[in-house]
């Protein structure tokens, strides 16, 4: 079983309704990320989560909430969608303590959004 | 204003043969620098890092080097296989804070 999961895989929806993206881990990691991809912008940081009570915005965070439901659960949730939210969304997860230098980050395999 | 930037969109190397990937970075804060790589419909896994306090790491048929001075930093790979075929993004960070930076990507292309 994969390390890192995301629901759904692909969705496709149309402006102005709500949408939610699941991540779920059993890395048993504290630090989790959601990103997005666009073509010729490479990853970009949505927001970010530390532990459960910390939620934290990244470069690009209008437009989406964030909800950390417990350890291994964190949320994307985008309010009222618009078509330039259309990209592929990654969720991330990172150990700091695992004795590395540095926050290496494991992803789950992404989620197609599509906004009509 | 990005910060990490891969300036070639794409590279094509026959197999067998060297393949260099570049990354320029803007901020002289960044202490720690990862390549990823990332096939279609697959999230992007771990490749490769370095600290700032070296200049070069290596791991098998990847090593990575990095010029501070030129805010640089290339990934070779020797030698090139079909299978290394992927999309690989550069990504720097600083005191471990987590906010990984990627530059644009760069798709690899190996021709057998």
């Amino acid at each position: 079983d994969a390390d890192v999961t995301q629901t759904p895989r692909n969705r496709i929806t149309k402006t102005g309704k709500r949408i939610m993206l699941e991540c779920s881990q059993t890395k048993g990691h504290d630090r989790m990320y959601w990103y997005r991809q666009d073509p010729g912008l490479g990853l970009r940081l949505i927001y970010y989560s530390f532990d459960v009570k910390d939620i934290n915005k990244g470069e690009i965070s209008d437009g989406y909430s964030v909800s950390r439901q417990a350890q291994a659960k964190f949320s994307l949730s985008l309010e009222s969608a618009i078509p330039n939210q259309t990209a592929l969304y990654f969720c991330a997860t990172s150990d700091p303590g695992a004795g590395l230098m540095t926050d290496t980050q494991y992803f789950g395999p992404g989620t197609r959004l599509t906004v009509l | 204003d990005q910060q990490v930037k891969q300036n070639s969109p794409s590279l094509s190397v026959q197999e067998g043969r060297i393949s260099i990937l570049n990354c320029d970075y803007t901020n002289s804060m960044f202490d720690y620098f990862l390549w990823y790589k990332k096939y279609p419909a697959e999230g992007p896994t771990f490749l490769i890092s370095i600290s700032s306090i070296k200049d070069k790491n290596e791991d098998g048929r990847f090593t990575v080097f990095l010029n501070k001075s030129a805010k640089h930093l290339s990934l070779h790979i020797v030698p090139s296989q079909p299978g290394d075929s992927a999309v690989y993004f550069c990504a720097a960070d600083y005191n471990q804070g987590g906010k990984l930076i990627f530059g644009q990507g760069t798709e690899l292309s190996v021709k057998p």
